[in-house]
């Protein structure tokens, strides 16, 4: 059981927009703005698209947005494309006890 | 550009002890908190603890009871050890960077990442 809550899979055509939400507590997502975003292809190591909830790393395409409401954060994947199909993985700072929790994963197939 | 590369034996017997070594490449090693992260087949990751070139370290509570993570930076690379294991600790190991600046952690993500290893607990 992970800690942070994602929907086990989503999908979209080539063009959509699709949105993955992380579900976690006040401890985690809700009470830092340090929630961080991983696209993983298989057999491959995960991939950093989103830090700090929002913020795109250098050579991730902005097609990649970040963003957070109370307890849940979200990413979203505008103009879908067949290379976007992966797992993404949600991670956030839990504190100085725990440090980091990860979401349970989302695999995302592009129809 | 920092580059990472996990080795270790690939199969270790229930009860025993597992040992892997990260390798830093291209970059300093006191430039990053040092992590070991897993993600057992077809399941989520899982933070297993950090350390700092200058040795201090953080566990996940809930393995810090079996965990050790060392450093030794003549060798730029840096180590986990996995006590009394079980099937369920069957995993890819990575080893991943968190940001540092001045020994004070700057970024809560984990950029670079190694390609990781699997480890399999089987008699």
């Amino acid at each position: 059981q992970s800690a942070l809550t994602q929907p086990r899979s989503v999908s979209g055509s080539p063009g959509q927009s699709v949105t993955i939400s992380c579900t976690g507590t006040s401890s985690d997502v809700g009470g830092y703005n340090y929630v961080s975003w991983y696209q993983q292809h298989p057999g491959k190591a995960p991939k950093l698209m989103i830090y700090d909830v929002s913020k795109r790393p250098s050579g991730v395409p902005d097609r990649f947005s970040g963003s957070k409401s109370g307890n849940t954060a979200s990413l979203t994947i505008s103009g879908l494309q067949a290379e976007d199909e992966a797992d993404y993985y949600c991670c956030s700072y839990a504190g100085s006890y725990t440090l980091w929790v990860f979401g349970g994963g989302t695999k995302l197939t592009v129809l | 550009q920092v580059q990472l590369q996990e080795s270790g034996p690939g199969l270790v017997k229930p009860s025993e002890t597992l040992s892997l070594t990260c390798t830093v490449s291209g970059g300093s090693i006191s430039s990053y908190y040092w992590s070991w992260i897993r993600q057992p087949p077809g399941k989520g990751l899982e933070w297993i603890g950090y350390i700092y070139y200058s040795g201090s370290t953080n566990y996940n509570p809930s393995l810090k009871s079996r965990v050790t993570i060392s450093v030794d930076t003549s060798k730029n690379q840096f180590s986990l050890k996995l006590s009394s294991v079980t099937a369920a600790d069957t995993a890819v190991y990575y080893c991943a960077g968190v940001m540092t600046f001045g020994g004070v952690i700057v970024g809560n993500w984990f950029d670079p990442w190694g390609q990781g290893t699997l480890v399999t607990v089987s008699s």
